[in-house]
């Protein structure tokens, strides 16, 4: 059964470093998303992805976050100077199309900044 | 501003009971339910979802039930087995208003014991 992978599954940072968390979607899927998920909280909306640019934002996704596309596979979010608040696990997800469609999640990458 | 909530931060069963687990939502304008399981390390899983049109849907083992008078949700799990202990959440896609983003609720950690 198809699936959406992420890669790594942990990354430890320091403070003001950049990340790149990697995604890959389902293969016939063309809507990507990220969320994240702080320990104990919910699952909050990030970013959603279509046709090669955002779709939607959320709050949480300010100035230091970026999402690309760089091939036909792979999808990612950067974060350009990270904070210890960024501290979570960003999930990935992708769905067939937009509305009434399933949106499948990747295992997550835990982020650490330290 | 909206938000989706869960009534029971935990939820104890025994095996073999059936579990029911809530949700109330506040976004009338709703269209869209999903609820997905999160096992300890791992990304959210796709259960059941359920159109604002529908009042009840059944999948195996789990049944969601959806009142738009007093905007509740709740999923039914029968026989409840140990594989099933997780934390549950619910999630809606305001498709009404364009959206594309799945907003979730806080999460019901389901222990079952044996």
């Amino acid at each position: 059964e198809p699936e959406v992978t992420q890669t790594p599954s942990h990354q430890v940072t320091q403070m003001g470093q950049e990340v790149i968390l990697r995604c890959v979607p389902i293969s016939n899927h063309l809507y990507f998303y990220w969320y994240r998920q702080i320990l104990g909280q919910k699952v909050e909306f990030l970013v959603s992805f279509y046709n090669n640019e955002i779709s939607e934002k959320s709050e949480i996704f300010d100035d230091q976050f970026s999402v690309e596309r760089p091939d036909g596979s792979n999808f990612t979010l950067k974060i350009r100077s990270t904070k210890l608040e960024d501290s979570a696990m960003y999930f990935c997800a992708s769905s067939i199309s937009k509305g009434v469609d399933t949106q499948y999640f990747g295992p997550g990458t835990r982020l650490t900044v330290l | 501003g909206e938000n989706v909530g869960l009534h029971l931060p935990t939820l104890s069963v025994q095996e073999g009971d059936n579990s029911i687990i809530n949700c109330a939502y506040s976004n009338s304008a709703s269209d869209y339910f999903i609820w997905y399981k999160q096992e300890s390390g791992k990304g959210p899983q796709f259960i059941i979802d359920i159109r604002s049109n529908m009042d009840k849907r059944q999948g195996q083992r789990v049944t969601v039930l959806l009142n738009k008078t007093v905007k509740h949700l709740s999923l039914q799990i029968a026989a409840t087995q140990p594989g099933d202990s997780a934390v549950y959440f619910c999630a809606e896609n305001p498709l009404s208003g364009g959206y594309n983003k799945l907003i979730f609720g806080a999460g019901t950690r389901l222990a079952v014991h044996p």
